[in-house]
């Protein structure tokens, strides 16, 4: 159980292009989906917490109109790198939490975009 | 400012050694606990975890931890490693209930036959 996938897996996409990431939870409804950003040979960065129903809750520095997130449903998060540029290009992973304690994190397998 | 630190950022080790990582955190109060795994080209998984009760936790495929509390570690243990357990190892705090994690920069572990 606790399965959670990421579509797509790959992207390329031209500078100024947006892209929407997809996030699902396969098995279980998730209160609340993580998005991270890992760059090579480094460490995860939380980018944002969205809850179901409510706005997402960015972390410092990162551009809530940039990267547009939306948590519609209890299984659906999407990731939106609005104008994408080169910079942008990393490996977006989320994750989900389901919803009760101990509020345990599952992680999707990561989408690589390549802004060209 | 709030900080996880992962002492090896890259370990190369034989088929049945002892493997030991060091984790240490800055976060004041309770805190979660993970460590995550990353095999070559998968998704990150969870080896073990804490939230409270015993110190030493047991996790998946051998590997245990161990809280200390006094001195901010949750250090990883396996003690006798296979090949397989090449991948990306993860320490991560949990500060809060809501599941909000902070990574530390990770280790990359190299198991040779």
């Amino acid at each position: 159980g606790a399965v959670v996938s990421q579509h797509p897996s790959r992207v390329i996409c031209k500078s100024g292009t947006s892209v929407k990431i997809e996030c699902r939870s396969l098995d279980f409804q998730a209160t609340t989906m993580f998005w991270y950003r890992q760059f090579p040979k480094k460490s995860l960065m939380l980018m944002a917490t969205s809850n179901e129903g409510s706005k997402a809750t960015y972390e410092q520095g990162v551009e809530k109109d940039k990267f547009l997130i939306n948590h519609a449903s209890l299984t659906l998060s999407t990731l939106t790198v609005t104008s994408a540029h080169p910079e942008d290009s990393s490996f977006y992973i989320c994750s989900a939490s389901g919803t009760g304690p101990p509020y345990e994190q599952y992680f999707g397998p990561g989408t690589r975009l390549t802004v060209t | 400012a709030q900080s996880v630190s992962q002492h090896n950022h890259h370990v190369i080790l034989s088929e049945a050694a002892s493997l030991e990582l060091g984790c240490n955190y800055s976060y004041g109060g309770t805190v979660n606990l993970f460590w995550y795994v990353q095999y070559p080209g998968q998704h990150l998984q969870l080896l073990l975890k804490y939230f409270s009760g015993d110190p030493l936790v047991k996790g998946i495929k051998g590997f245990e931890a161990e809280f200390i509390k006094s001195k901010f570690s949750f250090n990883l243990r396996k003690p006798s490693v296979q090949w397989s357990d090449t991948a990306e190892y993860f320490c991560a705090v949990g500060p809060d209930s809501w599941g909000k994690l902070q990574f530390g920069a990770g280790t990359q572990v190299v198991v040779t036959p």
